[in-house]
C-alpha cells in the first residue's frame, strides 16, 4: 500500500514569490491536513479537508489556501512569501472518520520550503 | 482550551537504559491518544494509540504507553534504549472530529 507522497520535497523561493505544494494521500483516504512545522513554533495546524471541502482550520493568515480535489488529492498555496514562511509543511491522510478510533493521522515525508 | 503538554524539550539517556517521556492532556473526556516519532528530515511515524481498549498500549520498537485517567497522562516509555531510538518524539490528541493536538516535542538522545 502506498504511503502518502508529498511534492516537491524541497523548494526554494524568494520573499513575495507563491509556492504550490501537493499531497498524494492513502488510497481510500478522504481526509487530508495540512501542518507547518518550525523549531520555534513546532507543529501547527493548518487545515484539513474531507471529500473537497474544508473542514478544520487552523490560526494562519489568508495567504495560507488550500484545496481538494475529487480523487482526494490535496493541494495547498502559500502567496506573498514571508521569510516566516520557511518550515517544513507535513502533509496527512487519515480516514476521516471521527467517532472511529482506528482514525490515525499517516504522515509524508514532508516539503521543506525555504524562503530567502 | 484542549492541549497537550510534554513535559521535557530534550532527554538524553545511556544506552540500555530505561526511556520516560512525558505527556499530558487537559480534558475531562479521555480522549484517543498517540505517539508518534520523527527521524530527522521525515514526517511523523506512528509509535501507538490508545483508543480506551486496553490501558496499556503497546508500540513498534519495543515502546509503550499506559493511560492514567486519574493523571490525565500517557507517557511513553521504552526499558532498554538503543542508539536507533534517538529522534523527537510527539505526543497527540484527538477529540471528535478529526482535529488532531500536538504536543510541542521531546529529543530524545541515546548516549554510547
Amino acid at each position: 500500500k502506498a504511503g502518502v507522497t508529498q511534492t516537491p520535497r524541497y523548494l526554494i523561493k524568494t520573499r513575495g514569490q507563491q509556492v504550490t505544494l501537493s499531497c498524494s494521500p492513502i488510497s481510500g483516504h478522504r481526509s487530508v491536513s495540512w501542518y507547518q512545522q518550525t523549531p520555534g513554533q513546532g507543529l501547527q495546524f493548518l487545515f484539513e479537508y474531507f471529500s473537497e471541502t474544508q473542514r478544520n482550520k487552523g490560526n494562519f493568515p489568508g495567504r495560507f489556501s488550500g484545496r481538494q480535489f475529487s480523487n482526494s488529492r490535496s493541494e495547498m498555496n502559500v502567496s506573498t512569501l514571508e521569510l516566516g514562511d520557511s518550515a517544513l509543511y507535513l502533509c496527512a491522510s487519515s480516514s476521516g472518520t471521527t467517532s472511529s478510533g482506528a482514525n490515525v493521522l499517516t504522515f509524508g515525508a514532508g516539503s521543506r520550503l525555504t524562503v530567502l | 482550551a484542549q492541549s497537550v503538554t510534554q513535559l521535557g524539550s530534550h532527554v538524553s539517556v545511556s544506552e540500555g537504559a530505561l526511556v520516560l517521556l512525558r505527556c499530558n492532556y487537559s480534558s475531562s473526556v479521555p480522549p484517543y491518544l498517540f505517539w508518534y516519532v520523527q527521524y530527522p528530515n521525515q514526517g511523523l511515524q506512528l509509535l501507538l494509540k490508545y483508543t480506551s481498549a486496553a490501558t496499556l498500549v503497546k508500540g513498534i520498537n519495543g515502546f509503550e504507553a499506559e493511560f492514567k485517567k486519574s493523571e490525565t497522562s500517557f507517557h511513553l516509555t521504552k526499558p532498554s534504549a538503543h542508539m536507533s531510538d534517538a529522534a523527537e518524539y510527539f505526543c497527540a490528541v484527538r477529540y471528535n472530529f478529526n482535529k488532531f493536538y500536538f504536543g510541542s516535542g521531546t529529543k530524545l538522545n541515546v548516549k554510547p
